[in-house]
């Protein structure tokens, strides 16, 4: 089955600076990268996601990279900010919205 | 629109006994799936419905069944219940078996056994 690890388990940032949080998956034939972000207490929400066909997705101050090659994804957030504080889960699938194989999560703290 | 729901929140059971957790899916929701949370660990997969038919499970043993019912509603039943059984248990629904991709997820519901 998939195995997703996920770096770094925790990160601690200065607000404006940015963050990167990174994946490997082990099923070559996974092409659905979610990720989804947890606040304390809260349920987890889809942030961004890409599919194999891209390399690289933004959306605002948020940015994914897909290596499909090398099997690992990363995301960018840049300019955070205090409210960017939560944990960041990674995931992957075979299908988009099925059966998603979630990495061990990262704790992003942004310090004002 | 209505979010997805889930009850209860919390929940005690001591081991060996059987518990039922439920769902809501968000309106227009055909599927639903099932993770579970150990603390500090990412969801993992325990199951998906899909018009009522499971459709994927994950690595859990057959203790842990579900129900989707014809409003696609859904539940989760966990027999035999053993301490490591303690996790939040979170519901998402999706539009349909093959969605944009987004999974919508409950709240949860924090089970503890003693």
């Amino acid at each position: 089955g998939e195995n997703v690890e996920q770096h770094p388990s925790t990160l601690s940032v200065q607000e404006g600076d940015s963050a990167v949080i990174k994946c490997t998956y082990s099923d070559s034939a996974s092409n659905y990268f979610p990720w989804y972000k947890q606040e304390l207490g809260k349920r987890p929400q889809l942030i961004i996601d890409i599919r194999s066909n891209v390399g690289e997705k933004k959306d605002q101050r948020i940015a994914v990279t897909l290596n499909k090659t090398a099997k690992h994804f990363s995301l960018h957030i840049t300019e955070t900010q205090p409210e960017d504080s939560a944990v960041y889960f990674c995931a992957a699938s075979r299908q988009a919205g099925n059966m998603l194989t979630f990495g061990g999560g990262t704790r992003l703290m942004v310090k004002p | 629109e209505t979010g997805v729901t889930q009850s209860p929140t919390h929940l005690i059971k001591t081991r060996g006994q059987q518990v039922t957790l439920r769902c809501s899916s968000q309106s227009g929701h055909n599927t639903v799936s099932w993770y579970q949370q150990a603390l500090g660990q990412g969801p993992q997969f325990i199951f998906q419905y899909y018009r009522e038919e499971e459709n994927g499970r994950g690595n859990f043993p057959p203790r842990f069944s579900g129900l989707q019912f014809p409003n696609y509603s859904s539940e989760l039943n966990v027999n035999a219940l053993e301490l490591d059984d303690s996790a939040l248990y979170l519901c998402a629904s999706s539009p349909s078996g093959r969605s944009t991709g987004e999974l919508f997820f409950g709240e949860g519901s924090r089970l503890t056994v003693l």
